[in-house]
């Protein structure tokens, strides 16, 4: 199995606070790698498909780069609604998430 | 709109069988474009992938559950279920189905709000 390694596992941030993810595979995966937040107790939800594109209607503060084996998510200007976990997922092999990273309030 | 609703029994005994299923509203599970999914996330833990089926019938299974594990699917339900055998404690978890978009890098689009299964006696 490929595995996804996601830093920090949670860090603390203001609203409008510039806000980077990392995550990293144990071996290259290209760009087959996706995004999700998920807010307490509920389901998660697709940020970013192939490393880098936005579905329609994720807001255009999140952003995404990286390929081969290390992304990054960045959220631009952190809103209330982006306190929440991350999660990295690679589809390279059998699909695995990343441990997440929990963004708080500071 | 799509929308997914999983349904099935919350408390499982250990050995036992689990068995959940997915219904689809909004959409149909026969299109081309998608497989259907389960994820797990034990309490306080992380996403685990389970499997992946195809309205034909075609799956994909994540090889850790392979051998305890059956997703099939009823396109005249328009549902997909998942059946787990041999339960054990671990297998406590928040159940989710997903629309699986392989043309999206297999990323999950749509999701139902999940069902949280516990195994205990």
């Amino acid at each position: 199995d490929i595995q996804m390694t996601q830093s920090p596992s949670s860090l603390s941030a203001s609203v409008g606070d510039r806000v980077t993810i990392t995550c990293r595979a144990s071996r290259s995966i290209s760009t087959h790698l996706n995004w999700y937040q998920q807010q307490p107790g509920k389901a998660p939800k697709l940020l970013i498909y192939s490393a880098s594109t936005l579905p329609s209607g994720v807001p255009s503060r999140f952003s995404a780069r990286g390929s081969g084996t290390d992304f990054s998510l960045t959220i631009s200007s952190l809103q209330p609604e982006d306190f929440a976990t991350y999660y990295c997922q690679q589809s390279y092999s059998t699909l695995t998430f990343g441990g997440g990273t929990k963004v708080e309030i500071k | 709109q799509l929308q997914l609703q999983e349904s099935g029994p919350g408390l499982v005994k250990p050995s036992e069988n689990l068995s959940l299923t997915c219904i689809a509203s909004g959409g149909s599970i026969s299109s081309t474009s998608y497989y259907w999914g389960w994820i797990r996330q034990a309490p306080g833990r992380g996403l685990e992938y389970i499997g992946s089926i195809y309205y034909r019938g075609n799956t994909y299974y994540n090889p850790s559950l392979k051998s305890r594990l059956t997703i099939s699917v009823d396109t005249s339900e328009n549902q997909f279920s998942l059946k787990l055998s041999s339960v054990t404690a671990t297998d406590t978890a928040v159940y989710y189905c997903a629309r699986h978009s392989y043309n999206w890098s297999d990323s999950f689009d749509h999701w139902g709000q999940g069902t949280l299964v516990t195994v205990s006696s």
